[in-house]
C-alpha cells in the first residue's frame, strides 16, 4: 500500500540559510500534519492543512511557513535556520472528511544545521 | 484535550503479553483514546484506538475502564520488534476541517522487549 512520502531523507544547512521540506500524502487523504521532534524529545505539532486550507497552527517560528497544494502535496519552508532547527520533521496525512482518525506518518527528513 | 500519564519504562520478555496502563483521569465524554509508537527515529505508527468499548485489531488490544479514566494497551505476543516508544494520546472526535485532527505526543512509555 502507498505510503507518506517525504523528501528529502536528510539535509544539512548552514545557518540562516533555508530549507524546503516536502511531503506527498497517501493518495485521496485530505489532510496534512508536519510535526517536529527534536533530539531526545517527543514530536511536536506544527502546522495541518485540510482540503489545501490551514486547519490548526501550533508552535510553529514565524520564520517557518508551510502550504498544501492543489495535488494535495505539502511544503514546509524554513528561513533564517537555526541550530534549534536541527530536528526531524515529519509529515502525517489522514482522511478526516470521512472521519477515520488516524494518521499515517512518513519516515521523516532529518535536517542538520550547522 | 486531556493529559494522560503513563509509566516512563517497562520490560516485557518475548512471547510474553506486554500491558501498557495508561491513565487519563479528565477524559471527556467525547474524547477517544490513541495509541501510537514510535520505533527508533521512524514515524509514529498508528496502533488502536477506542472510545469507551474494547477494541481489538491485528496489532493489539485497549482495554478502557467503565469509567474511562485509565486504560491499557494488551500486545499479546510481545517480539523484539516491538521495542519502542508507545504514546497514549486523548483527543477530541474528528470533523473535517477541525482543529482537533494534531496528536499531542506527551511522555511515552518505553517499551523493552528482552528476549
Amino acid at each position: 500500500a502507498a505510503g507518506v512520502i517525504q523528501s528529502p531523507r536528510h539535509l544539512i544547512k548552514e545557518k540562516r540559510e533555508t530549507a524546503t521540506l516536502k511531503c506527498y500524502p497517501i493518495p485521496r487523504h485530505d489532510t496534512v500534519y508536519w510535526y517536529q521532534q527534536g533530539p531526545g524529545q517527543d514530536p511536536q505539532f506544527l502546522i495541518s492543512f485540510y482540503e489545501k486550507m490551514q486547519s490548526d497552527k501550533g508552535s510553529i517560528p514565524d520564520r517557518f511557513s508551510a502550504q498544501q497544494f492543489s495535488d494535495y502535496h505539502s511544503e514546509l519552508n524554513m528561513s533564517s535556520l537555526e541550530l534549534g532547527d536541527s530536528a526531524l520533521y515529519f509529515c502525517a496525512s489522514s482522511l478526516e472528511g470521512y472521519g477515520t482518525h488516524e494518521q499515517y506518518f512518513g519516515p521523516g527528513t532529518r535536517l542538520t544545521v550547522t | 484535550d486531556a493529559k494522560t500519564t503513563q509509566p516512563p519504562s517497562m520490560d516485557c520478555a518475548e512471547g510474553r503479553a506486554a500491558n501498557l496502563p495508561c491513565n487519563h483521569s479528565t477524559i471527556s465524554g467525547n474524547e477517544y483514546v490513541y495509541w501510537y509508537r514510535q520505533i527508533h527515529s521512524q514515524g509514529p505508527q498508528y496502533i488502536i484506538h477506542g472510545l469507551k468499548n474494547n477494541e481489538t485489531n491485528e496489532m493489539a488490544s485497549l482495554i478502557i475502564t467503565e469509567d474511562r479514566k485509565s486504560s491499557t494497551l494488551i500486545l499479546p505476543h510481545a517480539t523484539l520488534r516491538d521495542t519502542a516508544v508507545y504514546y497514549c494520546i486523548v483527543r477530541p472526535p474528528i470533523a473535517g476541517g477541525t482543529s482537533y485532527g494534531k496528536l499531542t505526543f506527551g511522555q511515552g512509555t518505553i517499551l523493552t522487549v528482552h528476549p
